[in-house]
């Protein structure tokens, strides 16, 4: 089975809503991840997130490494938050190495 | 500003043919990665590479080699393509000794005839 289950698996908004992305880990992880992709584009680190809590403006990560889950709140989300957001585990215990993705979770901004 | 370059980024091939898709990175990082995206698979690991010299096999090696020639060129190497290796092909570097994170090219579309 997957390795990475994201949820949802989509999400549509209204501007302005907090949106909530789950990802959890079946097997031990050494870190993980959380990427952005725009349609049709590239993929962008937004966290690199070992464990706890980290916030870049209106975004906040937390992961627990113990329990396998991390979790991508987005606060006031604006029309340009659409895109599809994956979170990715480090398997290695030296890092950054058989990094494993989710299916990724596509959010929907609607003015 | 960590940059991966892909070439070609749009790729139109026949089966049987040979593919060779190419990754240039600048950021002087030890681990280069490909993965494939196809809908409802998020990113899939292919081969990945420790530095020069050396390949390794992914999560789904079949059907493709990798090479490393240098520090900042890794290769995925389609030998006979097949049409379910219509993808879109992702090269990525990083180096868990400095920050852990992963830096993505822009995306090489394969379409195989």
């Amino acid at each position: 089975g997957q390795q990475v289950q994201q949820s949802p698996t989509s999400l549509v908004l209204q501007e302005g809503e907090n949106a909530e992305l789950q990802c959890n880990f079946s097997t031990s992880l050494n870190s993980m991840q959380w990427f952005y992709q725009r349609p049709g584009g590239s993929l962008v680190s937004v966290f690199y997130n070992p464990s706890g809590t980290k916030q870049s403006g209106r975004l906040t990560s937390t992961t627990v490494i113990k329990e396998r889950r991390s979790s991508l709140h987005i606060s006031s989300s604006q029309i340009t938050d659409s895109g599809t957001y994956l979170c990715a585990m480090d398997r290695a215990n030296y890092g950054n190495e058989k990094i494993t993705f989710g299916a990724g979770t596509k959010l929907t901004i609607k003015p | 500003e960590a940059a991966v370059t892909q070439s070609p980024r749009n790729k139109v091939a026949v089966t049987g043919g040979k593919v060779t898709l190419s990754c240039n990175q600048t950021n002087n990082h030890n681990n280069m990665y490909w993965y494939r995206q196809d809908t409802g698979h998020g990113l899939r690991l292919i081969h990945y590479s420790y530095g020069a010299g050396s390949t390794e096999k992914g999560d789904i090696p079949d059907g493709y080699k990798a090479s490393r020639p240098s520090q900042e060129n890794f290769s995925l190497i389609l030998e006979l393509a097949t049409p379910s290796q219509t993808s879109v092909y992702f090269c990525a570097s990083g180096d868990h000794r400095v920050t852990g994170q992963l830096y993505f090219g822009e995306g090489s579309k394969l379409t195989v005839l």
